[in-house]
């Protein structure tokens, strides 16, 4: 079974730029989450999709948004990129919510430098 | 008084030896729990999870769940090099909230 998939898997940006990030789930999970890693603030949730809604929601500002298509797939959206933003985008899977408690497994991640 | 606390280590094994990581956490309404691994340049690798009190075992992996005193633990026994990792600890009640993770190293 083939597991979580992103694209890409490095991106470098400017300042000020916009960037899409994808996310293929595990055939048959439902449910998609993003997070952020960065060393400082470690690993961050940014949002769960499940069904194309949006289900949970982190504490990132309106720049980061996202979306889940009826596939569920999922792609990840951040506007007006700051420096701020590097960081390692990942995202996981699960058969139902993870917010309540289902398994998540995680794709390989998207490396985003903003530069 | 972080949500999920782990102590960063780095925490030091000899190979053969047993390994304890410990996780504290402040919301006494969590239910689920996991343990996840992450190699240096890697994305986490699920280990385990548990939901109960109590011991749950899974080959070298017992992870351990006192709710009352609000603390989860990992012990690896007959630790090898390949544990050389970072275990993330993660927690859910309303939210998904992960620890800072420990820094195992085993030591040959």
């Amino acid at each position: 079974k083939a597991g979580v998939t992103q694209t890409p898997r490095y991106l470098i940006k400017t300042r000020g730029q916009q960037v899409t990030l994808s996310c293929s789930p595990i055939s048959g999970h439902r449910s998609v989450s993003w997070y952020q890693q960065t060393p400082g603030q470690g690993l961050q949730f940014l949002f769960e999709y499940f069904s194309e809604t949006q289900r949970n929601k982190g504490n990132f500002p309106g720049r980061f948004s996202g979306r889940q298509f009826s596939n569920s797939r999922s792609e990840m959206n951040v506007s007006t990129l700051e420096l701020g933003d590097s960081a390692l985008y990942l995202c996981a899977s699960s058969r139902g919510l993870a917010g309540v408690g289902n398994e998540q497994f995680f794709g390989p991640g998207t490396r985003l430098t903003v530069l | 008084q972080k949500e999920v606390e782990q102590n960063s280590g780095p925490l030091s094994v000899p190979e053969g030896a047993i390994a304890s990581l410990n996780c504290t956490y402040s919301d006494r309404g969590s239910q689920s729990f996991f343990w996840y691994r992450q190699y240096s340049g890697k994305s986490p690798e699920l280990i385990m999870s548990i939901y109960s009190n109590g011991d749950k075992e899974d080959g070298r992996f017992t992870a351990q769940l006192n709710k009352a005193s609000q603390y989860v633990s990992l012990l690896i026994r007959d630790s090898q090099p390949s544990d050389s990792a970072t275990y993330l600890c993660a927690v859910i009640a309303s939210k998904i909230i992960f620890g800072s993770g420990t820094r195992l190293s085993i030591r040959p």
